[in-house]
């Protein structure tokens, strides 16, 4: 059974980086798939900040693109979210999840709220 | 504004049918596979419906999807007060060179 697990600071500071890592367990990332992050601001939808590929090929959302980087790293079998210059925009529930490059996303983590405020 | 357009809320009695709508066009779901998820109150989206009307193992089949041109519609019959939540449409988008993932702006699901 797939399982993914974020982790990573509830508070960051505007203007800092805000950086998340999930934890996937019970598949190899090696394997295949893409692993995606996205995100869900309090109350509102759902929107995908980008993916990676085991092979470090990533696809990010236009609208962030300029701010975020994904990692893998394949020997801790998990894969990491940098997103620069936040503001209190970006304070949202993060999530992380398998991506069928972008067809679907299954399954997802628990995901964890990040709060951008001084 | 999302670029999909669902209806904010649908509502029916338990033991009855709904619909959940997603609009779009013709370079995202007119030419792509849609996903469906339904969020529980409190957490994180599950698949319901991948590449238009499969259902993953493990979701009944009282959850249907089907697509007819630029919209895609997700089915639910014998409500149960346990499907009370919001549901999102998601899909690729191709109207910028780089291509994008696009969600539904969202439909919360009451069953009465």
């Amino acid at each position: 059974q797939v399982q993914l697990q974020e982790s990573g600071p509830g508070l960051v500071k505007p203007s800092e980086t805000l950086s998340l890592t999930c934890a996937v367990s019970g598949y190899s990332i090696s394997s295949g798939y893409y692993w995606g992050w996205i995100r869900q601001p309090p109350g509102k939808g759902l929107e995908w900040i980008g993916s990676i590929y085991h092979s470090g090929s990533t696809y990010y959302n236009p609208s962030l693109k300029s701010r975020v980087t994904i990692s893998v790293d394949t020997s801790k079998n998990q894969f990491s979210l940098k997103l620069s210059s936040v503001t209190a925009a970006d304070t949202a529930v993060y999530y992380c999840a398998r991506d069928r490059r972008g067809a679907w996303f299954d399954p997802w983590g628990q995901g964890t709220l990040v709060t951008v405020s001084s | 504004q999302s670029v999909l357009t669902q209806p904010p809320s649908v509502s029916a009695a338990p033991g009855q049918k709904v619909t959940i709508s997603c609009s779009g066009s013709s370079s995202n779901i007119g030419n792509n596979y849609v996903s469906w998820y339904q969020q529980l109150p409190g957490t994180a989206p599950k698949l319901l419906i991948y590449e238009n009307n499969k259902r993953p193992s493990g979701i009944p089949d009282r959850f249907s999807g089907s697509k007819s041109g630029t919209s895609a519609t997700l089915g639910i019959t014998g409500l149960q007060t346990g499907d009370e939540a919001d549901y999102y449409c998601g899909t690729w988008d191709s109207s910028l060179s780089a291509g994008n993932v696009v969600f539904g702006g969202g439909t919360k699901l009451t069953v009465l």
